[in-house]
Order: C-alpha cells, then structure tokens, then sequence
C-alpha cells in the first residue's frame, strides 16, 4: 500500500471549492506530519504552493493567492488542498508530500479538471 | 529572485553515466537542504534525494541507491547529482530544488535512458 493516496481525478465548477485528499497509509499519522502541496500545469515544473501541519505551522507558497489552504481531517488520516472559488487557471494536476523515514514521499497526483 | 537551473541532461545509454549540475542564485546556497525530484514522462512526481547545508548528510530513495550521489559545492552555489549504471527506468525530467519542502524549483533536465 503507498504511503499516501490521492484521487486521480477531480471535477469542479468555476467558483465552487474543491477538496483535493492526500490519505496516509494505515498506522502513519496524520497528525504528525507536514504535507506539502504542489501545483503542476502541462509543460511546466511543479510549483510550491503551501505546507501544513497544524494551525500554528503552515507556511504559504510565495505569491500564492490565499483562496489556496491547507488543513487535515485526522478521523480520515489525510491532508487537505482546499482551493476556494475555483478559477479556469486552477486546472492542473496537485500532488501532496510528507517526509516519512528521512526520505521525501510523493502521492501519485490529483488532475482538478474546471469545467 | 530565487533561481535554479539544471544542466547536464541528455540521451545515454543503459548502464552510461550522467551528472546533472544545478545552478542556484538569488539566496544564501549553503543556508539550505537541496533536493532533487524526477518525473519520467506521463507520470508523476518521484523524490530522488537531498543534501544537507554542509553536505554531511544524504538521503536517497531506495531505487537509486548505490548508483546516485547527490552533492554539493557551496563555493560555487552549485548541487550535482552523479548518476551511474543508469537504466531505461532512470529517464525522467530532473528538477533540483531548494530546501526539503521543494519551495523552489528549477525547469528540469531531461535524461534518456536509451539504446
């Protein structure tokens, strides 16, 4: 089983929200960790959006619009991208990251298709 | 302006070596973990490995071990990745980026694995 599980694909209206999960496997918690959350559009590299781990640490990308927040639902063992009213440009795949056993771990990405 | 520009990338065949080189300017290089991610075409986001500030310590993932070294030249403001008995599974974009979290990323080099 992964160490962290996203849905392939998502669909969203323009400005609806949309709740992008990154689900740990089975004995990892949540609760300890800081996820971070990458946005990727075809053609370019992965660009930093935010981090979180709690209320009190989180960290936003530079420049990153705030409609953009993070957050865990710990009675499902997951991070959460919340993005808030959804723009065309939003449309991009999203991927999720923890540091599990010093190494870097990536879920295998989100497609947020707007439409 | 944070910057990184990868280097070095091309078409090698199995079992070849290749170094990428990445170029950082616009902060403090040796204040920071570097990382390096690969993304192989059509897929997703994989962490290869990262260096800490001094370069004493190195975290690599599983399937490159042994055959990658990442490093660093902080007088230079440059990290290298030095990649051997390279396999077709190898070929991917290569990003470098600044810190554990990825804030930062370069435009990626691409690797060919190739006979």
């Amino acid at each position: 089983q992964a160490v962290l599980t996203q849905p392939a694909s998502l669909s969203a209206s323009p400005g609806a929200s949309a709740s992008l999960t990154c689900t740990l496997r089975s004995g990892i918690d949540v609760g300890t960790y800081r996820i971070y959350w990458y946005q990727q559009k075809p053609g370019s590299p992965p660009q930093y959006l935010l981090r979180y781990r709690s209320d009190s640490d989180k960290q936003q990308g530079s420049g990153v619009p705030s409609r953009f927040s993070g957050s865990k639902d710990a009675s499902a063992n997951a991070g959460i991208l919340l993005i808030s009213g959804l723009q065309s440009e939003d449309e991009a795949d999203y991927y999720c990251m923890v540091w599990h056993s010093s190494a870097g771990v990536f879920g295998g990405g989100t497609k947020l298709t707007v439409l | 302006e944070v910057q990184l520009v990868e280097s070095g990338g091309g078409l090698v065949q199995p079992g070849g070596s290749l170094r990428l080189s990445c170029a950082a300017s616009g902060f403090t290089f040796s204040s920071y973990w570097m990382s390096w991610v690969r993304q192989a075409p059509g897929k997703g986001l994989e962490w290869v490995a990262n260096i800490k500030e001094d370069g004493s310590e190195k975290n690599y993932v599983d399937s490159v071990k042994g055959r990658v070294t990442i490093s660093r030249d902080n007088a230079k403001n440059s990290l290298y990745l030095q990649m051997n008995s390279l396999r077709a599974e190898d070929t991917a974009v290569y990003y470098c980026g600044r810190n554990t979290g990825m804030e930062y990323w370069g435009q990626g080099a691409l690797v060919t694995v190739s006979s």
